[in-house]
């Protein structure tokens, strides 16, 4: 079983549409939960956060959070064209030598 | 904002050489990762630092790979002797424990190619 499973896409969706990106852990004692933003052929950008069960919202974008079922989702709503990008969904240990273990990301399409 | 950032963005360097990856950590930060991504691959964790030593390292984090803090800014990632499949783009990171959160901010990567 892999550690971060993602669906690879590609997800697409017309613009102003919601999209919803999906994601599930192996590790139970994971603690932190990240989904990064990967542009083809640059780094990682963090774009959201996410401790405890539940709902995260930060302007366009929610996480949500669900531990018993180590199923982590981002909402992106009022998609827009600069949106399409790789998403990753990432989990760590807590403690902050911990390493984050990436899924191989979900990539977005928004069609214009 | 403060970033991580990472000279060179392109190394490029034949099989058995020697190469450093250089980072400058975001200034508050205390722990520092690097992590890999091969094409087409996903982001791999190689080492994490704090406090001038080692914290964690992964199974590819061998031998011909060493980090090091020469000074209070720069942080490296020496290969000693590439290897065709050290081809990657290689990533440095870090974060701030005092915040209580984990988030680990991401340079924007080297890309090394080994011929």
């Amino acid at each position: 079983q892999k550690e971060v499973e993602q669906n690879s896409g590609p997800l697409s969706v017309p613009e102003g549409a919601i999209a919803s990106l999906n994601c599930t852990y192996s590790d139970r004692v994971s603690q932190s939960f990240f989904w990064y933003r990967q542009y083809s052929g640059k780094s990682p950008e963090l774009i959201m956060s996410i401790y405890s069960n539940g709902d995260k919202e930060d302007g366009r974008f929610t996480a949500q959070l669900n531990k018993a079922s180590q199923y982590v989702s981002l909402l992106i709503r009022d998609s827009q064209p600069s949106d399409s990008a790789t998403y990753l969904c990432a989990v760590k240990r807590s403690g902050g030598y911990q390493k984050v273990t990436f899924g191989t990301g979900t990539k977005l399409q928004v069609i214009p | 904002e403060p970033e991580v950032t990472q000279t060179p963005s392109h190394q490029v360097t034949q099989m058995g050489q020697e190469v450093i990856l250089r980072c400058v950590p975001i200034s508050n930060h205390l722990y520092f990762y690097w992590y890999r991504q091969i094409l087409g691959q996903k982001v791999e964790f190689l080492v994490s630092f704090y406090n001038n030593e080692i914290s964690e390292k992964s199974e590819i984090f061998d031998d011909q790979f060493s980090v090091e803090r020469p000074d209070g800014s720069n942080f490296t990632l020496k290969i000693r002797s590439t290897k065709l499949e050290d081809s990657a783009m290689y990533f440095c990171a870090s974060s701030d424990p005092g915040t209580g959160m984990d988030e680990q901010y991401f340079g924007p990567g080297t890309r090394l190619t080994v011929t």
